[in-house]
């Protein structure tokens, strides 16, 4: 069964500080992995898109990264903001791009 | 940037009453759409799949005739939830499918916040 799991389920870390978001998931094949940003009450943004082949994606403060060998994938934020506060989520895309394969999500709380 | 506009953002209804949600991507074609359901703290859960001038493909457990999915344009998709109850309050979230090239392209509307009173 194709299922895609987040740990941890919350986080709460100090402003200005880093943290890591993981992602395993058991999809395969795959076509890409991504990863969103949903703040409460609005729709996901997209974060990063890796392909299977890529290990690493940078967006600004965001880096994803992707080992297709163990299926794992983390999203690293750096010099955390109160803006950062929202629910990460990862989603990994089947082979033939038609469908979708949620992660719980990781909710992040940043604290002054 | 590949832009969808979901609306509205949020409604609030009165039970019994039919409810429409618009999903327009506005800057490019989308051959598919997504319908989501977001319950508070969990994931999004995928409703319905809908593509252009065909019709769309319920997941299981989800009624068709209580969610009218219609894909009538490459620009616009509506889910009309009828006869809404209490019960289908919810957040409800479409996402329009591109493809261009090997890249395969998904981007979320911002969602609607539908309350049944």
């Amino acid at each position: 069964k194709n299922q895609v799991e987040q740990s941890p389920q919350s986080l709460i870390i100090l402003e200005g500080k880093n943290c890591t978001l993981q992602c395993n998931y058991t999809v395969s094949p795959f076509s890409n992995l991504r990863w969103y940003k949903q703040d409460t009450g609005r729709g996901p943004v997209s974060l990063t898109i890796m392909t299977f082949s890529e290990n690493t994606k940078s967006n600004g403060r965001y880096t994803a990264t992707l080992d297709a060998d163990t299926k794992q994938s983390s999203l690293h934020i750096t010099a955390s903001q109160l803006s950062d506060s929202a629910s990460y989520i990862c989603v990994v895309v089947n082979q033939a791009g038609t469908a979708l394969i949620f992660g719980k999500g990781t909710t992040l709380s940043v604290s002054s | 940037g590949a832009v969808v506009s979901q609306h509205p953002s949020w409604v609030i209804c009165k039970s019994g009453t039919s409810v429409k949600i618009e999903c327009r991507s506005l800057d490019f074609q989308a051959t598919t759409m997504f319908w989501y359901r977001q319950f508070p703290k969990q994931s999004l859960m995928l409703m319905a799949t809908s593509n252009e001038g065909s019709k769309a493909t319920y997941e299981q457990g989800v009624e068709k005739d209580k969610f009218l999915i219609n894909h009538a344009s490459l620009t616009l998709s509506t889910l009309t939830v009828t006869s809404a109850h209490p019960e289908d309050s919810s957040f409800y979230i479409c996402s329009a499918h591109r493809r261009q090239g090997s890249d395969y392209g998904y981007t979320f509307g911002s969602g609607t916040r539908l309350t049944v009173v």
